[in-house]
């Protein structure tokens, strides 16, 4: 069966460590996986997207890569911080022309002072 | 900064009686998005819509779902005949192209309550 996964329920780190977010997919082969912050009671809010053909992306202190063997995202926040503290989800797109994207249950990150 | 805003942010329904939940997408964005997510559980994807049409739909938006785009700025999903299972929030998001490769924007939600 299809399945996303991504690691822990919650995860708490030190304030200035570098938090290490995985999303494990089976019986999937995404075009793209796109990685969203949610905080309570509001709607995802995208960061950053990665194609099939790219390894790795960047945009600030945050972080993407895409291993299609592995089938496995990580994404990683450095440097971080007290307010990067929320639910982080992964997102696949299955083809190149769909529109629709399928979520991962999401990982409650908590940057602690 | 532009937002995509839905209104209302809580509705609260009888089992049985029809919603329309009312989405207001980015002005120059082109493709429309419908998710819910159950409390604690993931967001889920509803249906898509472009050009007057819809352009996918999951397994779970059947015959008691449509959607609309009723004038130039407003998008609205309308459950028919509300069930107890159909409490959720209720996200709309939009985007400028509709290919998987773009980034959608949501909005902050409406939480629908069936009682």
């Amino acid at each position: 069966s299809q399945k996303i996964e991504q690691n822990s329920e919650a995860l708490n780190i030190q304030e200035g460590k570098t938090a290490t977010l995985t999303c494990n997919y089976t019986n999937y082969s995404p075009a793209y996986l796109q990685w969203y912050r949610q905080d309570p009671g509001r709607g995802p809010v995208f960061l950053l997207l990665i194609r099939e053909n790219e390894k790795e992306k960047r945009k600030e202190r945050l972080k993407v890569t895409f291993d299609t063997t592995l089938k496995q995202s990580l994404f990683h926040i450095t440097a971080s911080q007290p307010a990067d503290s929320a639910t982080y989800l992964c997102a696949l797109g299955e083809t190149s022309g769909t529109y629709k994207y399928i979520f991962g249950t999401g990982t409650r990150l908590k940057v602690l002072a | 900064e532009p937002e995509v805003t839905q209104t209302p942010s809580h509705q609260v329904t009888q089992m049985g009686q029809e919603v329309i939940l009312r989405c207001v997408p980015i002005s120059n964005h082109l493709y429309f998005y419908w998710y819910r997510q159950i409390l604690g559980q993931k967001v889920e994807f509803l249906v898509s819509f472009y050009n007057n049409e819809i352009s996918e739909k999951s397994e779970i938006f059947d015959d008691q779902f449509s959607v609309e785009r009723p004038d130039g700025s407003n998008f609205t999903l309308k459950i028919r005949s509300t069930k107890l299972e159909d409490s959720a929030m209720y996200f709309c998001a939009s985007s400028g192209r509709g290919a998987a490769n773009t980034e959608a924007f949501f909005g902050q939600g409406t939480r629908l309550t069936v009682v």
